[in-house]
């Protein structure tokens, strides 16, 4: 059972390029989510879901698209990258939409845009 | 506004004493407050979750409290070791069990010495 794989672990992007981080679950989790984690500022939700076909935004999502075409998968796209987005990135999946189960993240992307 | 702290000061103590995290929340009306462990360059580890009606909740040797007149979590580690080393994260999910709300703390470091 691996839970919640992320790839890659580390990337460097200069300004301007655009890449997907991946994200992938095993345990078949309705809820899926990306969190960015940034030194003072804690754990801030980027993009969410609920389900295949259904998105929605968080409290940081400007620079960011996802999508959700399966119950396994939820990429994260970066479309123009900045500098402001230098962060750790965390994917987290639940099997509730409420979140009384609490959350499994996976071991993270560190991004690095120069 | 809203606001969840934790202890900003790294807490260290040792081997075989009982540590004690706060968990403190304002202007929210949490539905469930969640505890995380997280080690370096990994992801968040879920631990505890514990409900607004519930008062206290135990798993082995961790211990949450929750006191919604204090606004007020406690997460206690009995017989403390090394390996308990690590940052503690505490998390609040609000009343409307939105999962855009989830509410996360900076976090406190604990060193457990031997």
């Amino acid at each position: 059972n691996a839970g919640v794989t992320q790839t890659p672990k580390f990337q460097v992007l200069k300004t301007g390029q655009s890449m997907t981080l991946q994200c992938a679950q095993d345990m078949n989790h309705e809820y899926m989510s990306w969190y960015r984690q940034d030194p003072g500022m804690g754990l801030r939700l980027i993009h969410y879901s609920v389900g295949a076909g259904i998105t929605d935004q968080g409290e940081v999502p400007n620079g960011y698209n996802v999508s959700r075409s399966t119950t396994e998968d939820f990429p994260l796209r970066l479309l123009s990258a900045a500098p402001s987005q230098t962060s750790v990135y965390f994917c987290a999946s639940s099997s509730s939409t409420t979140g009384r189960y609490g959350y499994t993240f996976g071991s993270g992307t560190r991004l690095t845009v120069v | 506004s809203q606001k969840i702290e934790q202890n900003s000061e790294a807490l260290n103590i040792q081997e075989g004493k009982t540590a004690t995290l706060t968990c403190n929340y304002t202007n929210y009306s949490p539905a469930y407050l969640q505890w995380y462990r997280q080690d370096p360059g990994r992801g968040p580890v879920f631990l505890l979750l514990i409900r607004e009606n519930e008062k206290e909740k135990r798993k082995e040797r961790l211990k949450v409290t929750f006191d919604t007149t204090l606004k007020q979590s406690l997460f206690h580690i009995t017989a403390s070791q090394p390996a308990d080393s690590a940052t503690y994260l505490c998390a609040l999910t609000d009343n409307a069990g939105n999962n855009r709300k989830l509410i996360w703390g900076l976090g406190t470091s604990l060193a457990v010495n031997p």
